[in-house]
């Protein structure tokens, strides 16, 4: 069964660091999601990314954060001069059809020391 | 804020009995909504969607909707040890034109022997 793939499933960074997370959605999928969940929070919604331009985002992703599909297969999330308050478990996701449905992958833990 | 709300729990039923799990929403614009079940430490997973007012069923789980009353509930029939997890409620949520996939905080579902 197809799924979504994501790399690193650990990072641990100094703040002020800057991390890339890498996701591969799955194949025939158009839209392209992160999200993040902080220890014991809600999943939040990061951005969104449909033909190769963000479609939406919400007030988390600020200039810190960007994305890029650089190739046909990978998506990534870069996220520059990390602070303690960025760790989480980054979720990509993807969808066949935008309207949600969303098939999430295994996440990154992302540690900021 | 349009909020989306989930009692946290945790709801504890028997093994065989019928968990019901509950979802308000704010935003009478939404119009399709999800159930994601999510264990510890891992990524949510897609168990429904639901666009219309009614029923739906798949397996042991019914989606039930009532956009009047603005509230999405989930079944699961049956209950295993196995259906133990946080259930995460999420609509689309209208902001600045868009809609933005929102989470509510989830139910913990504990079902005992």
């Amino acid at each position: 069964e197809p799924e979504v793939t994501q790399t690193p499933s650990h990072q641990v960074t100094q703040m002020g660091q800057e991390v890339i997370l890498r996701c591969v959605p799955i194949s025939n999928h158009l839209y392209f999601y992160w999200y993040r969940q902080i220890l014991g929070q809600k999943v939040e919604f990061l951005v969104s990314f449909y033909n190769n331009e963000i479609s939406e985002k919400s007030e988390i992703f600020d200039d810190q954060f960007s994305v890029e599909r650089p190739d046909g297969s990978n998506f990534t999330l870069k996220i520059r001069s990390t602070k303690l308050e960025d760790s989480a478990m980054y979720f990509c996701a993807s969808s066949e059809s935008g309207g949600g449905a969303e098939y999430f992958g295994p996440g990154t833990r992302l540690l900021v020391l | 804020q349009k909020e989306v709300e989930q009692n946290s729990g945790p709801l504890s039923v028997p093994e065989g009995a019928i968990a019901s799990l509950n979802c308000t929403y704010s935003d009478r614009g939404s119009q399709s909504f999800f159930w994601y079940r999510q264990y510890s430490g891992k990524s949510p997973e897609l168990i429904m969607f639901i666009y219309s007012n009614g029923d739906k069923e798949d397996g042991r789980f019914t989606a039930q909707l009532n956009k009047a009353s603005q509230y999405v509930s989930l079944l699961i029939r049956d209950s295993q040890p196995s259906d133990s997890a946080t259930y995460l409620c999420a609509v689309p949520v209208s902001s600045g034109g868009s809609y933005i996939p929102t989470f509510g905080r989830g139910t913990s579902l504990i079902v005992h022997p």
